[in-house]
């Protein structure tokens, strides 16, 4: 089975910090694609990023990028210059040709971003 | 472009009582989902549609319906709601099946 693990249930940094939230995911397949969605309080699911597992160049979104690692099955989330409107719940998800056409979650991982 | 809006935002019923979701999306995408949100979990696929007047089973269908009459609106019905589906509800939608924007949610609470 597809599985995607978020090994940190909890950060924080201060703001302007620079912070990485780690994502791991497992399959056998070649065609997939990964992402990274946001959930602040008011729960509304947000895409922040996308990378196509047949890119080998990482995807980046204004102060968003990844470390997308296919051989490790790694796919990390880099915050640079933290901002308190980035604290929320963090979700990695990928999806696969074959995944009956649903997104396959991770736990989430909640950051706080401190004044 | 209001994009993907959800009714209503939140709602209690009484064990056994029915009711619909709504959800609606401006960007004539073909697909559609529902997903469910319990604590401390990622989302799950309670059902899809690829387009209108289509509909499939997702990973727990178990006590909802769904239909797609138009392109632009997915319901998703619960006929004898049980404390068990008490959750978070989000509707998404997509043009291409794997990149999916969502809605903000319905909050429902079953006594």
């Amino acid at each position: 089975a597809q599985t995607v693990t978020q090994s940190q249930p909890e950060m924080s940094v201060q703001e302007a910090e620079t912070v990485t939230l780690s994502c791991t995911y497992d399959t056998s397949e070649n065609n997939y694609y990964l992402f990274w969605y946001k959930q602040p309080p008011s729960r509304q699911m947000i895409l922040v990023i996308r990378q196509e597992a047949y890119k080998q160049q990482n995807a980046t979104e204004n102060r968003f990028s990844v470390n997308f690692q296919k051989a490790a099955k790694s796919f990390s989330l880099k915050i640079s210059d933290s901002q308190l409107g980035d604290t929320a719940m963090y979700f990695c998800a990928s999806w696969y040709v074959d995944s009956n056409y649903q997104l396959i979650w991770g736990a989430g991982t909640k950051l706080i971003i401190k004044p | 472009n209001a994009g993907v809006t959800q009714t209503p935002k939140f709602r209690v019923l009484k064990t056994g009582q029915s009711m619909t979701l709504l959800c609606a999306q401006d960007m004539n995408h073909e697909y559609m989902y529902w997903y469910r949100q319990d604590p401390g979990m990622g989302l799950r696929l309670i059902h899809y549609s690829v387009g209108e007047g289509t509909t499939a089973k997702g990973e727990v269908p178990d006590g909802y319906n769904v239909s797609r009459l138009k392109k632009q609106n997915f319901l998703l019905g619960l006929e004898s709601a049980a404390p068990s589906q008490t959750s978070v509800y989000f509707c998404a939608s997509s043009y291409q099946p794997d990149t999916q924007y969502f809605g903000p949610g319905t909050r429902l609470l079953v006594l």
